[in-house]
């Protein structure tokens, strides 16, 4: 099975920051690769799919880039409404996995 | 617009047995594959199963195989989760979600119901 780690497992940013959150897969998954991102009490929202295509509606500064098995998301100016738990999940092969998430909050 | 509603959660006795419904609507629900997704709570998200858009291929977390069983009913457009041999870390709150294209494969999913909780407790 694949397993995905994630670093840190949790960040305290100011508004405005640069906000990087890794994850990488221990096997080769291409780019078969999502970000979650789940707000307190709300259900996982798809951020990222292909390791760097961004969703519709999903706002720019929110990017992602993949090389070789490591996977970053950047948030290029943190804003509060980003306080959330954010996943990265392989889907290349089943079983599919998640990473253990990342939280992320305002400092 | 899509739409997901999971029901049948609630609390059963460690080896017991509960079954999980999910309603679809608002697509064509037997163009997608369709997933289980499980968060015990203040925990992380665990997949757990996989159904393709017309049944005939299914995958499993290692944690739930040969427990649990993945189905559909594409004339009712629904998906469910019958689970046996419960354990206490079977507790959770359950998801469905669509995979983001209809009849891929290698898709992550993009709708997800609002969850149904099981309890597995004495």
């Amino acid at each position: 099975d694949i397993q995905m780690t994630q670093s840190p497992s949790s960040l305290s940013a100011s508004v405005g920051d640069r906000v990087t959150i890794t994850c990488r897969a221990s096997q080769g998954i291409s780019n078969y690769l999502a970000w979650y991102q789940q707000k307190p009490g709300k259900v996982p929202k798809l951020l990222i799919s292909a390791a760097s295509t961004l969703q519709s509606g999903v706002p720019s500064r929110f990017s992602a880039s993949a090389s070789g098995t490591d996977f970053t998301l950047t948030i290029s100016s943190l804003q509060p409404e980003d306080v959330a738990t954010y996943y990265c999940q392989q889907y290349n092969s089943a079983p599919l996995t998640f990473g253990p998430g990342t939280k992320v909050d305002i400092k | 617009q899509v739409q997901l509603v999971e029901s049948g959660g609630g609390v059963v006795q460690p080896g017991g047995s509960l079954g999980l419904s999910c309603a679809a609507s608002g697509f064509t629900f037997s163009t997608y594959g369709m997933q289980w997704v499980r968060q015990a709570p203040g925990k992380g998200l665990e997949w757990v199963a996989f159904i393709k858009y017309d049944g005939s291929n299914k995958y499993y977390a290692d944690s739930v195989k040969g427990r649990f069983t993945v189905s559909r009913d594409n004339s009712k457009n629904t998906l469910y989760l019958q689970m046996s041999s419960l354990k206490a870390e079977d507790s959770a709150v359950f998801y469905c979600a669509r995979d983001f294209v209809p009849g891929g494969t290698r898709v992550p999913v993009d709708y997800w119901g609002q969850g149904t909780l099981v309890t597995v407790s004495s």
